[in-house]
């Protein structure tokens, strides 16, 4: 089975503009989630979608945002883009109460 | 607040030997999960190993083993007969069990070399 993709593998934006990062999850799973791995720090859990409902964000600001589509697919925009947002950007799916599975990430570089 | 704590940010390890990664956690869940996961340079998350925190006996997959003390709140991954394909940074991460996956709380990582 096709696992977790994200597009694009890599994205550079200058401070101030908009991100959109894309993400098409395993296919059954219904709930996406969004992950920010920024250097030398663990993951941290940004958003989780199910069934095309936000479920729970975690500690970010209004900037972070996103939508599943009714395919379960799923977007993540950061608007007004700051220096600190550069990090790796990870999609993962799953099934309810089961281990999530991960994509390869998108980096996002700010300058 | 569930935390995970990984205090090991590297460690190396010849070909062939035996390697333990330490976890601690902190929670006052009682039923819950934990995971290891591996990211390899190919920045994909890998799960390597999951253990339900009911069950007493220790979860094994193959080389990798974890040693799960539950009254202690330790989860520390053994990896035997290491392999230059398991140089990759580990993550240690903890679920909540009545709430599903996004309570999943990762720690830091421990970054491990397989050296030939």
């Amino acid at each position: 089975e096709a696992g977790v993709t994200q597009s694009p593998t890599h994205l550079i934006k200058t401070r101030g503009q908009q991100a959109t990062l894309r993400c098409s999850p395993i296919s059954g799973h219904t709930s996406v989630y969004w992950y920010q791995q920024a250097l030398g720090l663990g993951l941290q859990f940004l958003l989780w979608y199910d069934e095309g409902e936000e479920r729970n964000r975690g500690n970010f600001p209004p900037r972070f945002s996103g939508r599943q589509f009714p395919n379960y697919s799923s977007e993540l925009n950061v608007n007004a883009l700051e220096l600190e947002d550069s990090a790796l950007y990870l999609c993962a799916s799953s099934l309810v109460k089961s281990p999530l599975h991960f994509g390869n990430g998108t980096r996002l570089t700010v300058t | 607040a569930q935390t995970v704590t990984q205090s090991q940010p590297e460690m190396s390890v010849q070909e062939a030997e035996t390697v333990t990664l330490s976890c601690t956690y902190d929670t006052s869940e009682n039923n819950y999960y934990l995971f290891w996961y591996k990211q390899p340079p190919s920045r994909q998350m890998i799960l390597v190993i999951r253990q339900e925190a009911y069950k007493q006996q220790n979860a094994t997959e193959n080389r990798f083993s974890v040693n799960f003390q539950k009254a202690a709140k330790s989860f520390s991954l053994k990896i035997s007969d290491s392999q230059l394909g398991d140089t990759a940074m580990y993550f240690c991460a903890f679920m909540k069990f009545q709430t599903g996956a996004n309570n999943l709380f990762f720690g830091t990582g421990t970054r491990l070399t397989v050296i030939p």
